[in-house]
């Protein structure tokens, strides 16, 4: 069966280092891989799209990387700062399944002083 | 509106109830989506709409579950006789893009359901 599975653990890091989430899946063929951002009581926010023909992609303080061999996905935060701290969602589309989006479990990260 | 706005907010309803959820998209978004997601979980994906067409609701989880987009903008999520293991937050998203293409979503901030 297809799943996706994000580290379940919270992910406690200082202040100015960098974060790593990862994403890994089994049974996809995904076309396009997006990362969000949710908050306590918020609905998930949109952060970066990356395509199964790119590598990488970046924004700001964003880094994602997509290996569709090793059917992963990392997600990085440079100079992380306490307001990073937020649950992290990877989400996938299959290949002709429109914009229809499959969501990990999130990953905590707190980023401490 | 400047996003997308769900009511209520917050509801609870005895076991057995009938309940809808209203989802107002961003004006013009073609793509319509709700999410079911429990508490520590990701959002499960249970119906999505383009415009007022319902292209796909596999992900209903049974037929106590309705929604609707009569005229391609307004979605009302309907769950008739609640459970209690209905009880999670309906996140619904919006979309600029039609089907096929990809593209972010922009989620509201979720009727949180508690069904006693």
């Amino acid at each position: 069966s297809q799943k996706i599975e994000q580290n379940s653990e919270a992910l406690n890091i200082q202040e100015g280092k960098t974060a790593t989430l990862t994403c890994n899946y089994t049974n996809y063929s995904p076309a396009y891989l997006q990362w969000y951002r949710q908050d306590p009581g918020r609905g998930p926010v949109f952060l970066l799209l990356i395509r199964e023909n790119e590598k990488e992609k970046r924004k700001e303080r964003l880094k994602v990387t997509f290996d569709t061999t090793l059917k992963q996905s990392l997600f990085h935060i440079t100079a992380s700062q306490p307001a990073d701290s937020a649950t992290y969602l990877c989400a996938l589309a299959g290949t002709g399944g429109g914009n229809k989006l499959t969501f990990g479990t999130g990953t905590q990260l707190k980023v401490e002083l | 509106g400047a996003g997308v706005s769900q009511s209520p907010r917050y509801k609870v309803a005895k076991r057995g109830q009938d309940v809808a959820l209203r989802c107002d998209p961003i004006s013009g978004h073609v793509s319509l989506f709700w999410y079911q997601q429990a508490l520590g979980q990701g959002p499960e994906f249970l119906t999505y709409f383009q415009n007022e067409a319902q292209l796909d609701k596999s992900g209903l989880p049974s037929d106590r579950f309705f929604a609707e987009r009569p005229e391609g903008s307004v979605s009302t999520l309907k769950i008739q006789r609640t459970q209690q293991e209905d009880s999670a937050v309906y996140l619904c998203a919006s979309s600029l893009e039609a089907s096929g293409r990809p593209g972010e979503l922009f989620f509201g901030e979720g009727s949180r359901l508690t069904v006693l």
